[in-house]
């Protein structure tokens, strides 16, 4: 069946760069995607890749596809407190043959001062 | 825009007692919507999706259930509420390019 995985903790030193690694089963998933979610709130989405494409970069956020090897990653440069939270791949279930996504158990990112 | 929101915020039921957590999306018409609980521990578990006005399918087998009476209107329910019912209850809508975005969520006790 369908699997995301990810590693769950990584701790940072703030000013740093943490990368976020996910591994994914589907290989025909045509979106991936990358959500935060901070403590007690939603998961806020910041990011996604489509299928074709091998890197996509937004300001701090560096996302990697390895679609031979069905692996994405997450790299947020400079690193800030702020940037503490659980970090969520997701992709489309079933090839995006239905609705659904299918979310990795998430990474918790500690960024130490 | 957008909008998503999610009622109550914060919930302490007693066991046994019923429950009705209710959803609503602003700003477009027809979503899908999605109900998820995140347990203690992150994991995310899709309970219920719905492509429309009284269409509702279920992902797990569980004393919950589902309802969307109106277009952008989605509601989470329970007649006996259990111990493990307790979690974060999060609704989403999914947008363009299959994103899902998420509501505030609901944190649910059962005591």
């Amino acid at each position: 069946g369908e699997d995301v995985e990810q590693s769950l903790f990584l701790s940072v030193r703030e000013g740093d760069s943490s990368v976020i690694n996910c591994t994914y089963t589907d290989s025909s998933s045509t979106y991936l995607y990358w959500y935060k979610q901070e403590p007690g709130a939603g998961l806020q989405l910041l990011t996604y890749i489509f299928s074709n494409m091998d890197m996509k970069q937004d300001q701090r956020l560096t996302v990697l596809l390895n679609k031979k090897d069905k692996h994405l990653s997450l790299r947020i440069a400079d690193t800030q407190t702020g940037d503490s939270a659980i970090y969520f791949c997701a992709e489309k279930a079933n090839g995006g043959a239905t609705n659904k996504l299918i979310f990795g158990t998430g990474t918790l990112l500690a960024v130490q001062p | 825009s957008q909008t998503i929101h999610q009622w109550p915020a914060t919930l302490v039921q007693p066991v046994g007692s019923p429950l009705s957590l209710e959803c609503t999306v602003e700003g477009t018409s027809n979503p899908n919507l999605y109900w998820y609980r995140q347990a203690a521990g992150r994991g995310l578990q899709l309970l219920f999706y719905s492509v429309g006005i009284g269409q509702i399918s279920s992902e797990v087998p569980q004393n919950l259930s589902a309802s969307r009476p109106q277009d952008r209107q989605f509601i989470l329910s329970s007649k006996k509420l259990l111990l493990s019912d307790s979690g974060f209850y999060l609704c989403a809508w999914m947008g363009l390019r299959d994103t899902q975005y998420f509501g505030p969520g609901t944190r649910l006790t059962v005591l």
